[in-house]
């Protein structure tokens, strides 16, 4: 299995900034992945962060609202940019490696957007 | 597409009762199916998963088999905890697909 690890663990930030999101390995992985889960809600796929190459994000979410880079096979960062009050959410990372079918998942960053 | 459907919530229960959430899906090909829980103020947990039609998963006392022919994968326990309270989200992987498909989450309390 992986250990993954999280920074910041929360934040409160104010509108229109942003926010850096550190994702860290403890093992290489093949996948990589960021998800969003709003208060009382399920999880939500931003993205696939790809190493060395562009992330493949998925229907509604964009580039340049959140950046994503992985630049090596343990580690990936999210930003989320100019905040919004609805950006308030908890943001999590998984990762998974040759077998698929199994995926681990950090312990989120929960961020309040004021 | 792929889509997971779960039994809503809250589900509120006494201590040592039995315990059913059921969850159904919608899938490309065979997928392969789990169950994650979320205890408060933290990350999703993998709880049990199955990879293949009529394969039971099961961790600390929960159960779940994988039935093709209802398409579901329904989560049971047999006498629950109050440590037991928590969300629980069914999962499935599907086709060429590496990310998870998340069902709404069922909110547990378990009453002492």
């Amino acid at each position: 299995s992986a250990v993954i690890s999280q920074k910041p663990s929360r934040d409160i930030c104010q509108r229109g900034t942003s926010l850096t999101i550190q994702c860290q390995v403890d093992s290489q992985v093949t996948m990589m992945f960021w998800y969003r889960q709003q208060p009382g809600q399920s999880l939500t796929l931003i993205a696939t962060a790809n190493q060395g190459s562009e992330a493949t994000y998925e229907s509604g979410f964009v580039i340049d609202k959140f950046p994503i880079s992985r630049p090596n096979l343990t580690f990936s960062t999210l930003t989320v940019s100019n905040m919004s009050p609805e950006d308030s959410s908890i943001y999590l990372c998984s990762a998974s490696g040759q077998n698929y079918n199994e995926q681990f998942f950090g312990p989120g960053t929960r961020l309040t957007v004021l | 597409g792929n889509s997971v459907t779960q039994m809503e919530g809250p589900v509120t229960l006494s201590e040592e009762a039995f315990l059913t959430i059921n969850c159904t899906y919608t899938a490309t090909g065979y997928p392969s199916l789990f169950w994650y829980v979320q205890y408060p103020g933290e990350g999703l947990q993998l709880l049990l998963k199955a990879t293949k039609a009529d394969d039971k998963g099961s961790n600390k006392g929960f159960e779940a088999t994988y039935r093709k022919e209802t398409t579901s994968f329904h989560l049971e326990k047999g006498s629950v905890q109050v440590s037991d309270s928590a969300v629980y989200f069914c999962a499935l992987i599907s086709g060429s697909a590496r990310q998870l498909t998340f069902g709404s989450g069922t909110q547990l309390t378990v009453l002492p």
